[in-house]
């Protein structure tokens, strides 16, 4: 069975602190693909990364970055110096797959709220 | 601007009524997804479709329907069968071609409430 685990329900610090958002996922597929989607109070789901599984190379875009690791099954985000501007809700999701190999529906992780404090 | 458009923001429902929330895209996408979110469940699929007037049942479909005439085009009907359908409702939209990224854009939601 697929699944996407993300433990933190909710995290709160203080602005400029670092803060790092797990995701553990679980897969049979050996082709998968893996998301990260910011949440904001307005609800719309904004993309940030999209990573396949033979891509394992972490990924930095400004204040992000990501952590993949096969190994270990995880693709955790990073906020480094972190802005009240993030305070948003963040999924992780996981292309489903079929006999086919990954399709493009997404398995959704509960998401973890981050709160960053002024 | 290209994007997702999802109305009316806010709907509210008697208890027996059906009520369609209406989702359109502009990106040219094959692909159209629509999503219920509740409180600490994140995203779960209610139907989606590859193509048009071709759809398929997600992980949560009963007391709901869809219909796809248009490519831009994938309305939600919430019917009186849908037991609780108060919840968050998101609609998206991706490729369908694996090369082009699958990455699914959202639009900004409705929020239905029954009263």
């Amino acid at each position: 069975a697929q699944k996407v685990t993300q433990a933190q329900t909710e995290i709160s610090v203080v602005e400029k602190e670092d803060v790092t958002l797990d995701c553990v996922y679980e897969t049979r597929d050996t082709t998968y693909y893996l998301f990260w989607y910011k949440q904001p109070p307005s609800g719309e789901l904004v993309f940030l990364i999209r990573r396949n599984s033979f891509d394992e190379q972490n990924e930095i875009s400004g204040r992000y970055s990501w952590n993949f690791q096969k190994s270990t099954s995880s693709f955790n985000f990073t906020i480094t110096a972190s802005q009240v501007v993030d305070s948003a809700v963040y999924f992780c999701a996981l292309s489903e797959s079929s006999w086919g190999g990954a399709t493009n529906k997404l398995i959704f992780g509960t998401g973890t709220l981050l709160a960053v404090q002024p | 601007d290209g994007g997702i458009t999802q109305s009316p923001k806010y709907l509210f429902r008697k208890e027996g009524q059906n009520v369609t929330l209406s989702c359109e895209q502009n990106l040219n996408h094959d692909a159209m997804y629509w999503y219920r979110q509740d409180p600490g469940q994140g995203l779960r699929l209610i139907y989606y479709s590859q193509i048009v007037n071709d759809f398929q049942k997600g992980d949560i479909a009963e007391g709901y329907s869809v219909s796809r005439e248009k490519k831009e085009s994938f309305p939600l009907t919430v019917t009186s069968a849908q037991k609780n359908p108060t919840a968050f409702y998101l609609c998206a939209s991706s490729t369908i071609y694996e090369g082009a990224g699958w990455i699914a854009f959202f639009g900004q939601g409705t929020r239905l409430t029954v009263v």
